[in-house]
């Protein structure tokens, strides 16, 4: 997997836009753009993917960059259910999905 | 469909026992996987499988062995238990045609002990 990097923590308030981000400059033409998320004590679940348009879905917004070298998942109103670790994954070719650290989201009441 | 189920969900192992951890999934899936999830850290890929009969190695295979006899079940076999081996196990599907857009669904997960 192309090579992601995304800051260890943050923190929001609840009921306020979260900006998750990730910058990814290795990035290849054909690689898609995942993301996923780890409540507490679950396993991850899938939030949004996209290629190169921003995408929405019910949980969440995806912004990618023109150049494709960084995206932004945004939460457009963070609840406390929303803390979790958030994971930024390019999958390449047959390989499983590599999980990192991800950013830990904090939401304060 | 009940997606990808886990049992046990806790288990308390002896150093040097055996145990397998079971894996289903009902959603046709043809791609299988084995995470461990150590505290604080993210999921390391022991293995995986891109259909029946077929199996791989991950990151972190070694003191773990799989089959997958069925689409559906993918057990996951721990021979000789470790401390080292005391972890969140988390099993996954997903299915795959080509290209690399496809979700992965995960269960819950089996907490290990190893004392």
């Amino acid at each position: 997997d192309a090579k992601t990097t995304q800051p260890n923590s943050m923190e929001s308030n609840e009921e306020e836009p979260v900006h998750l981000p990730c910058n990814h400059s290795t990035i290849s033409g054909t690689d898609y753009i995942h993301w996923y998320r780890q409540l507490p004590s679950q396993g991850p679940e899938y939030v949004i993917h996209g290629l190169t348009s921003n995408v929405n879905n019910r949980m969440a917004s995806l912004a990618i960059a023109e150049d494709r070298k960084s995206s932004t998942l945004i939460l457009h109103r963070a609840t406390l259910r929303d803390a979790a670790v958030y994971y930024c994954i390019l999958p390449s070719g047959n390989t499983p999905l590599v999980f990192g650290k991800g950013t830990r989201l904090s939401v304060i009441a | 469909n009940a997606g990808v189920t886990q049992t046990p969900k806790f288990r308390i192992l002896k150093i040097g026992q055996s145990m397998t951890l079971q894996c289903a999934q009902d959603m046709n899936h043809n791609y299988m996987y084995w995470y461990r999830q150590d505290p604080g850290m993210g999921l390391k890929l022991i293995y995986y499988s891109v259909g029946a009969g077929i199996t791989d190695k991950g990151e972190v295979p070694n003191g773990y062995n799989v089959s997958r006899s069925t689409t559906e079940d993918f057990p996951l076999r721990l021979e000789l238990a470790a401390p080292s081996q005391t972890s969140v196990y988390f099993c996954a599907s997903s299915y795959r045609a080509s290209g690399n857009r496809e979700t992965q669904y995960f269960g819950p997960g089996t907490r290990l002990l190893v004392l």
